[in-house]
């Protein structure tokens, strides 16, 4: 049964630190795998979306590898800003057609 | 385009109640689910549907039913409201194993 776990559970950093989220999986066979970012009592924002055959993708400030080998992901933010501040949660779809969750990283960025 | 629509936004049921969370994607999205998303958790399947006509259970289906006679349709039925139903409920579509996209949230609450 695949599993996802995010670690940390919370994190905290000055602005302007460049920091790393991760994310890993338990079982290799997924067909994509996507960050999202979920503001409190809001919905999920979709932040990035890598294919299986897919190494990283970029969005500004935003990179995610995937290391589908070793189930890992990470997502890089650079140069972070206060408005970061929100919980990232990353999810695997895998062969069952499910997107599988991690129970997310509360980011605070502090000004 | 409204992307992912859901109605209500709040409710509050009372023990034994039914009712129907409303979801609607205007994207001519072929997939569509149902999640729930717990206090500090990650977001668990209900159901989800590959197509009009074609509905399966997720991780966690008891208590709900859906049924899904459009593409742009696919609401969640709750029948007999228990406290543990308690909780935050995500729609999402997708074109097929692509980014899923998430519709505001209903909140509801089972007292």
């Amino acid at each position: 049964k695949q599993e996802v776990t995010q670690i940390p559970a919370a994190l905290s950093v000055p602005e302007g630190e460049n920091l790393v989220l991760n994310c890993s999986f338990t079982d290799s066979a997924i067909y994509n795998l996507q960050w999202f970012r979920q503001d409190p009592g809001k919905g999920l924002t979709s932040l990035l979306l890598i294919q299986s055959s897919q190494r990283e993708q970029t969005s500004g400030r935003l990179n995610a590898s995937l290391d589908k080998s070793s189930g890992r992901s990470t997502l890089y933010i650079a140069a972070s800003q206060p408005g970061d501040s929100a919980t990232y949660l990353c999810a695997v779809f895998d062969s069952n057609y499910q997107l599988i969750w991690g129970a997310g990283t509360k980011l605070i960025i502090k000004p | 385009n409204a992307g992912v629509t859901q109605t209500p936004k709040f409710r509050i049921l009372k023990i034994g109640q039914s009712m129907t969370l409303q979801c609607t994607q205007d994207m001519n999205h072929n997939y569509m689910y149902w999640y729930r998303q717990d206090p500090g958790m990650g977001l668990k399947l209900i159901y989800y549907s590959v197509g009009a006509g074609i509905t399966d259970k997720g991780e966690v289906p008891n208590g709900y039913n859906v049924s899904r006679s459009t593409t742009e349709d696919f609401p969640l039925r709750l029948e007999l409201a228990a406290p543990s139903q308690t909780s935050v409920y995500f729609c999402a579509s997708s074109k097929q194993e692509n980014e899923q996209f998430f519709g505001p949230g209903t909140r509801l609450t089972v007292l």
